[in-house]
């Protein structure tokens, strides 16, 4: 079945760092992948939409200069949390469809729960 | 806009009984597509079940089925035969039109007890 492999799956990193999370399709190729944040005991919340090739696309609310997304190949995109900050510590997690079409469902990496201490 | 609403926070049920999850929802988009999510507290998302707008049956998957009932805009997920691995959160959401993105529900929280 399809797999979406995300990396790191924990890390704690100081305040004012960045930090870069990996998100690959392993046996399939994806121009479009999201990334969703997760709140403790919340709901997922769409951060953005990485587009390979092209910019991200990224909802309302979320800064664009913080959360940089790039869609380098087909395989993979990157999140890279700017200068972090506690408040940015949640749960990241990235998804990504293995084909077009109704009823395709997303599949989703093991997600990546970030401390900002 | 679209939204998906879970009522139920959370739910307990004993093992071999079966257990039905709320989900309602609310899109002015004729074309939609609901789909169940269950995640364990290992944290990934795992597909469960989908249901077209246009599909006349409701879906089924082995333990589960979705009873979609379309005038009152709702997708409840029944799982049937309850085992204590399904104890976990689940999810329901909705993708709309061709935006692909998935808008969840803030999910209900499942306890399989003996």
């Amino acid at each position: 079945g399809a797999v979406v492999s995300q990396h790191p799956s924990r890390v704690i990193c100081k305040s004012g760092t960045s930090v870069k999370i990996e998100c690959r399709s392993l046996d399939f190729q994806a121009t479009t992948m999201f990334w969703y944040r997760q709140f403790p005991k919340q709901s997922l919340m769409l951060m953005a939409t990485s587009n390979e090739g092209s910019k991200a696309t990224y909802e309302q609310g979320v800064e664009k200069d913080k959360f940089l997304i790039n869609h380098a190949s087909l395989t993979l995109s990157t999140l890279t949390v700017t200068s972090a900050h506690p408040e940015d510590s949640s749960f990241y997690i990235c998804s990504a469809r293995a084909r077009t079409g109704k009823g395709s469902p997303l599949h989703f990496g093991n997600g990546t729960r970030l401390t900002v201490t | 806009a679209q939204k998906i609403t879970q009522t139920q926070p959370g739910m307990f049920v004993q093992e071999k009984e079966a257990v039905t999850l709320d989900c309602t929802y609310d899109t002015s988009d004729p074309s939609y597509g609901l789909f169940w999510y269950k995640q364990p507290s290992s944290g990934e998302m795992i597909f469960l079940i989908y249901q077209g707008s246009y599909d006349q049956q409701n879906a089924t998957e082995g333990r589960y089925s979705l009873n979609f009932q379309k005038a009152r805009k709702s997708a409840n997920l029944v799982i049937s035969a309850s085992q204590l691995g399904d104890s976990a959160m689940y999810f329901c959401a909705i993708e709309t039109g061709t935006a692909s993105k998935l808008t969840f529900g803030t999910g209900t929280r499942l306890q399989v007890t003996l």
